[in-house]
């Protein structure tokens, strides 16, 4: 299995609402990213797992909330978001925290906040 | 932090023509990949090439990494080539950067 797994593809939710985002990978990487898309833009790095450890956060509001429940499996938690978050956001993965080996990517959630 | 840049920003080319993109960065890095992302959003991993020169299919990489730039080629465009490159780098650190991307379009 070489892939990034993200569910789901599509979500719409109100500003009320709590959602949450899946991203899994089996290549035994130990490292594991979540990035900001929006439109026309290059992906922006939210979060950095390693180790299952967070490592990285690029000063995210707290209405995002990652968590790491194993090596395998990375979520983003979501709650009281603003129409300004809609975004595709995109989950990638590294054999090792600095990416030597190379980064691989998901196929992304586009985020709609309505 | 580490600068990326990215020329040109647009590109429109006849399918069958030949193209070269660029990516300058501003200091050291150890690992350095292009991307095209196609139309639905997806980062499809081109080549990881952080020095020297890769090759597959219609498309190769030389990253001359003295020099802080890598130059990706496409030969031959296809229209299913149209989409956004990306080069994205990391100076030993663990933020990926992502240069502002070359958006291509191969006209049929």
């Amino acid at each position: 299995d070489t892939e990034v797994t993200q569910t789901p593809k599509h979500l719409v939710m109100g500003m009320t609402n709590k959602k949450s985002l899946k991203c899994e990978q089996h290549m035994g990487h130990r490292a594991m990213y979540w990035y900001k898309q929006k439109a026309k833009k290059p992906p922006e790095l939210m979060f950095v797992y390693s180790y299952e450890k967070l490592s990285i956060n690029e000063s995210v509001p707290s209405r995002f909330s990652p968590e790491c429940p194993n090596s395998s499996l990375l979520n983003l938690h979501l709650h009281a978001l603003q129409p300004e978050d809609s975004a595709l956001y995109l989950c990638a993965s590294s054999l090792l925290p600095g990416g030597l080996s190379g980064y691989t990517f998901g196929s992304g959630t586009r985020l709609t906040v309505v | 932090g580490i600068q990326v840049e990215q020329s040109p920003p647009d590109l429109i080319l006849q399918e069958g023509a030949n193209s070269t993109l660029r990516c300058n960065f501003s200091d050291s890095v150890n690992n350095l990949q292009w991307f095209h992302q196609n139309p639905w959003g997806q980062l499809i991993n081109l080549f990881y090439i952080p020095s020297g020169t890769k090759q597959n299919g219609r498309l190769s990489a030389t990253t001359v990494a003295t020099e802080r730039y890598s130059l990706l080629y496409i030969s031959s465009s296809q229209t299913t080539d149209s989409g956004v490159y990306f080069c994205a780098v990391d100076n030993y650190g663990q933020n990926f950067v992502f240069g502002p991307g070359t958006r291509l379009s191969v006209l049929p």
